[in-house]
């Protein structure tokens, strides 16, 4: 049974655009929500995190939204560049340091120049 | 160090053979984790290790996977008797002791097995 389902599985945008990837959750003693950019040939880099007291976290072109009742959340990139196109994982974990990552199935992401 | 360092970068074995791959966290990090990338991107979880402890290996196949986590050495994940199944990208995280911390990956081992 998957626990984090992530969509869309490939997504093509313009330079300068919103890019837009939708994760939802089924555990609820989920607790951290990391974002995983991956390039070809590299290990997933952190981009940003959400813990479920907030609704919505931003740094620089990236945001977190993320809607507790209906487990869902969502990395939204804006103004686009093509040196983000990479591909991009959620993932969630229970509270505390030791549980490893669930992850989606990511999500392979153009930006077309 | 300050990355997490995985060796070897590749490693092709003949099915039955066994594959030993190394792990070196960032030096102060408490935990310790191995995933398995297949071919899809779908990353699978499969041992945690606080310190030299295993803390979960629900994600282990245990009849032929083995992990270690020894101090003053590399971490190792050790699969016997290969299959072709077992053909993925295999990373190493680490992290410190805490909530919300972030996992940092290594670059990985591509495990091929002919």
């Amino acid at each position: 049974q998957q626990q984090v389902k992530q969509s869309p599985q490939s997504l093509i945008v313009q330079k300068g655009g919103i890019s837009i990837i939708n994760c939802a959750y089924e555990n609820t003693a989920f607790d951290y929500f990391p974002w995983y950019q991956q390039f070809p040939g590299k290990g997933p880099a952190l981009l940003i995190a959400i813990r479920p007291d907030v609704s919505e976290k931003k740094e620089g072109r990236f945001t977190i939204s993320f809607n507790k009742s209906a487990k869902q959340f969502s990395l939204h990139i804006m103004d686009s560049q093509p040196g983000d196109s990479a591909t991009y994982f959620c993932a969630a974990r229970r509270e505390g340091g030791a549980d490893g990552l669930t992850f989606g199935k990511g999500t392979h992401l153009i930006i077309q120049p | 160090g300050e990355e997490v360092a995985q060796t070897p970068k590749h490693l092709v074995r003949g099915e039955g053979q066994k594959a030993k791959l190394y792990c070196a966290p960032i030096k102060g990090h408490s935990y310790v984790f191995w995933y398995q990338q297949v071919l899809k991107n779908e990353f699978k979880f499969l041992i945690s290790f606080q310190n030299e402890n295993v803390f979960d290996e629900t994600g282990m196949p245990k009849e032929r996977f083995s992990a270690k986590c020894l101090p003053n050495s590399p971490c190792s994940l050790e699969i016997q008797a290969t299959k072709l199944e077992d053909s993925a990208v295999y990373f190493c995280a680490s992290s410190q002791w805490g909530m919300n911390t972030e996992a940092f990956f290594g670059q990985g081992t591509r495990l091929t097995v002919v």
